[in-house]
């Protein structure tokens, strides 16, 4: 059975760029969510998408967003690229709806993405 | 303000040595308590969710407990391959009605055979 897979796995970016990551959930996931993980902030959560609807989001700007297609493949885009941006993406996905009981989240091993 | 914090940063066990790791949380609306394992160069794993004060999970070697402020992952005779990051995250509900994700900064485990 096929993992949460991520593209590309390593990125160098120029600040001021912008940049697409895609995540191709587990067969069958319909909820798909992103995160950020960096050293000194650890794992913080982006957003939730489940049926191509967002359905939670966190904190960050508006530079972030994402979106997800029919098949439950998403795609995260950061525009306008700063240096704090560098960071391992991780996607996650699961079976459930958000709200549903007793499930928990499968990741990807990540988009490590570094601006200079 | 909503906060996970995880105890200890850092442990370090012998094999078979039994130890406790702490999650302690301070959110409102509560709709989760989730635990992961994390190795080096890879995504977190799944471990457990926990739902309400007293309920308790068990996997391997591996038991999660809840209560009102804090989660506990006993550990029973730790192998060599249970060293990793464990992280611990709690979903709460917001004023909007949406769902928040808050993790803590894991602790890092190291079994010595």
């Amino acid at each position: 059975k096929a993992g949460v897979t991520q593209t590309p796995r390593y990125l160098i970016k120029t600040r001021g760029q912008q940049v697409t990551l895609s995540c191709s959930p587990i067969s069958g996931h319909r909820s798909v969510s992103w995160y950020q993980q960096t050293p000194g902030q650890g794992l913080q959560f982006l957003f939730e998408y489940f049926s191509e609807t967002q359905r939670n989001k966190g904190n960050f700007p508006g530079r972030f967003s994402g979106r997800q297609f029919s098949n439950s493949r998403s795609e995260m885009n950061v525009s306008t690229l700063e240096l704090g941006d560098s960071a391992l993406y991780l996607c996650a996905s699961s079976f459930s709806a958000p709200s549903g009981s007793n499930y928990g989240y499968t990741f990807g091993s990540g988009t490590r993405l570094t601006v200079v | 303000e909503d906060q996970v914090t995880q105890s200890p940063e850092a442990l370090r066990l012998q094999e078979g040595e039994s130890s406790s790791l702490n999650c302690s949380y301070t959110v409102s609306g509560l709709r989760g308590l989730f635990w992961y394992r994390q190795d080096p160069g890879k995504g977190p794993e799944f471990l457990f969710t926990l739902y309400s004060a007293g309920e308790e999970k068990e996997k391997e070697r591996l038991k999660a407990t809840l209560t009102k402020k804090e989660s506990f992952l006993h550990i029973t005779a730790p192998k060599p391959e249970d060293s990793a990051t464990y992280l611990c995250a709690v979903r709460a509900v917001t004023t909007s009605g949406t769902y928040k994700y808050i993790f803590g900064t894991g602790t890092r485990l190291k079994v010595l055979a």
